[in-house]
């Protein structure tokens, strides 16, 4: 059964800093990985998807990399501002069912 | 483009009564999700659609929870009778090409639930 853990649970940073969020799952039988925000009261934004065929992706102040073999994923971002401030979910589909699973998230705090 | 639509964005019950939550996903994307956030917890799986179809639904309570989409676009989740733990905030996701690698979930606002 896949299991997705995201640590730290929450995180506060000076506004400027680079930062790394970790995902970490079980099983390494993935389609793709997905990043997501959220912010309070809100849906959720897609940020990157990475297929299992990919080791990165990166838009803007983002990049995520992949690592199957030993079940990780970070989400790095670059030069933090204030709204970066927001909870950061992983989501992992699985190949077996394509079924989602989703982490717990990393609530992050930039501070001006 | 316009986004996945949800409604109401919040709602107030008390236990054993019941509620319809309603979502319109973006046109055109053929799959449709519905999912439980319990607060400080990740999205959970409560039933996915493909067209008017149902794909998954082995994690929805059976015995409470109810959804439909009828016509392939618009859909509806219900529940009753509500009990406390079902206080959450209820997801609604679409996709426009479910199986594909590069499959992307566009998800709506939410519907706040609290039970009491």
């Amino acid at each position: 059964k896949q299991e997705v853990t995201q640590i730290p649970a929450a995180l506060s940073v000076p506004e400027g800093e680079n930062l790394v969020l970790n995902c970490s799952f079980t099983d390494s039988a993935i389609y793709n990985l997905q990043w997501f925000r959220q912010d309070p009261g809100k849906g959720l934004t897609s940020l990157l998807l990475i297929q299992s065929s990919q080791r990165e992706q990166t838009s803007g102040r983002l990049n995520a990399s992949l690592d199957k073999s030993s079940g990780r994923s970070t989400l790095y971002i670059a030069a933090s501002q204030p709204g970066d401030s927001a909870t950061y979910l992983c989501a992992v589909r699985n190949t077996g069912g394509f079924k989602t699973i989703f982490g717990a998230g990393t609530r992050l705090f930039v501070k001006a | 483009e316009a986004g996945v639509a949800q409604s109401p964005r919040y709602k107030i019950i008390e236990k054993r009564q019941s509620v319809a939550f309603w979502c319109n996903p973006i046109s055109g994307h053929a799959t449709l999700y519905w999912y439980q956030q319990i607060l400080g917890q990740g999205p959970k799986l409560l039933i996915q659609f493909q067209n008017n179809g149902v794909v998954d639904d082995s994690q929805l309570p059976k015995d409470r929870f109810s959804a439909e989409r009828l016509k392939g676009v618009d859909s509806t989740l219900k529940i009753q009778p509500a009990k406390l733990e079902d206080s959450a905030v209820y997801l609604c996701a679409s996709s426009l090409n479910f199986g594909h690698p590069n499959e992307k979930l566009f998800f709506g606002s939410g519907t706040q639930l609290s039970v009491l």
